[in-house]
């Protein structure tokens, strides 16, 4: 149980293109999702917190119109990097939370390696 | 603010090699512990974690004991294999912290030989 999914696992984009980014758990509920970022042979970042029907809590010195976020059920969550440029290029992370139980274990997707050409 | 700090790599171990990677923290709560591991190309995936003061935490031949006294959460294996090598993240999660964030160290990676 508690599988978190990522799709896709690998995009290569043109510079200037925007890519979405989807988060699902697949075998439970999740009111908050979380979006990390890592760089090579570096640790996580936190971007910001999705909670489910409001608008996602972003840390500081994230720009939240660069990377849109959108947590539009209790299953799924998506991160759309706007207008992406070579910097963008990173290792995104996404996590889940379960709704029920004692909630402070986060699942962890598979990742996504975007590469902005 | 809470922070973890964990040793830095590269370790490098022969196979049954006994393993150690400290790992302190801050925290201003009451912290739940974690280690990921993560293996190369992949997410993280849960190691073990404990709760509170004096949990040991254990799995896959791995052991971690929550140490309040000394804010630590060392990981420990008695004998590591090739297919330990991988990149371990310490972290915490405070609950008094809004979405209970967790916050991680900067990993420590391991790589293990034949």
């Amino acid at each position: 149980g508690a599988v978190v999914s990522q799709h896709p696992s690998r995009v290569i984009c043109k510079s200037g293109t925007s890519v979405k980014i989807e988060c699902r758990s697949l075998d439970f509920q999740a009111t908050t999702m979380f979006w990390y970022r890592q760089f090579p042979k570096q640790s996580l970042m936190l971007m910001a917190t999705s909670n489910e029907g409001s608008k996602a809590t972003y840390e500081q010195g994230v720009e939240k119109d660069k990377f849109l976020i959108n947590h539009a059920s209790l299953t799924l969550s998506t991160l759309t990097v706007t207008s992406a440029h070579p910097e963008d290029s990173s290792f995104y992370i996404c996590s889940a939370r379960e709704t029920s139980g004692s909630g402070y274990e986060q699942f962890f997707g598979p990742g996504t390696r975007l590469t902005v050409l | 603010g809470d922070s973890v700090t964990q040793m830095e790599g590269p370790v490098t171990l022969s196979e049954e090699a006994f393993l150690t990677i400290n790992c302190t923290y801050t925290a201003t709560g009451y912290p739940s512990l974690f280690w990921y591991v993560q293996y190369p190309g992949e997410g993280l995936q849960l190691l073990l974690k404990a709760t509170k003061a004096d949990d040991k935490g254990s799995n896959k031949g791995f052991e971690a004991t929550y140490r309040k006294e000394t804010t630590s959460f060392h990981l420990e294996k008695g004998s590591v294999q090739v297919s330990d090598s991988a990149v371990y993240f310490c972290a915490l999660s405070d609950r008094g912290a809004a979405g209970n964030k967790l916050t991680f160290g900067g990993g420590t990676r391991v790589l293990v030989k034949p």
